[in-house]
């Protein structure tokens, strides 16, 4: 059975700093890797996807990377904003037969400090 | 371009009502997901459906019936509503080729008192 663990659970950091959010899974058997975000109250926003056969993708401040090998993916995000501050999720779908299995980190939550 | 729309957005229901969750997604997906969220418990799988005319039970089933009679669209009963059941559920989709991006609906907060 797939699992997929965010370490850590929460993080503080000052405006401008350069971090860096953790994704493991146990079964690297994977056909994608998405990562989310969720503001308090509100729904999951897609941020980046990585499939199977990548080993990055990239949008604006945002760079997600994949290592199957290792069952580990992060999302970089570079000179934080307090708008980023939000609830940062990874979700591993299974490949094969088993690619409408889908599992999901508890999420790390964010706070950028001004 | 609608993606996936949740009806209604929010809902009180009493101990022992029946209400259904409507998620429709205008994406031609193949994959349909209904979670819950709950502070501290993450999202968990309360059914999900491959395909029209197909539903099957994820973690969290006890309590709630499905129905995906036409592809577009997937209905989450609650047939007698629990206190239990109070929660944020999402609806989401997702197409099983190509990158297989997942897409959310918005959420639907719902009440038992």
């Amino acid at each position: 059975k797939q699992e997929v663990t965010q370490i850590p659970a929460a993080l503080s950091v000052p405006e401008g700093e350069n971090l860096v959010l953790n994704c493991s899974f146990t079964d690297s058997a994977i056909y994608n890797l998405q990562w989310f975000r969720q503001d308090p109250g509100k729904g999951l926003t897609s941020l980046l996807l990585i499939q199977s056969s990548q080993r990055e993708q990239t949008s604006g401040r945002l760079n997600a990377s994949l290592d199957k090998s290792s069952g580990r993916s992060t999302l970089y995000i570079a000179a934080s904003q307090p708008g980023d501050s939000a609830t940062y999720l990874c979700a591993v779908v299974d490949s094969g037969g088993s690619n409408y299995k889908l599992t999901f980190g508890k999420g790390t939550l964010l706070t950028v400090n001004p | 371009n609608a993606g996936v729309t949740q009806t209604p957005k929010f809902r009180v229901l009493k101990t022992g009502q029946s209400m259904t969750l409507l998620c429709a997604q205008d994406m031609n997906h193949e994959y349909m997901y209904w979670y819950r969220q709950d502070p501290g418990m993450g999202l968990r799988l309360i059914h999900y459906s491959v395909g029209e005319g197909t539903t099957a039970k994820g973690e969290v089933p006890d309590g709630y019936n499905v129905s995906r009679l036409k592809k577009q669209n997937f209905l989450l009963g609650l047939e007698s509503a629990a206190p239990s059941q109070t929660s944020v559920y999402f609806c989401a989709s997702r197409t099983w080729t190509g990158a297989g991006e997942l897409f959310f609906g918005e959420g639907s907060r719902l009440t038992v008192l």
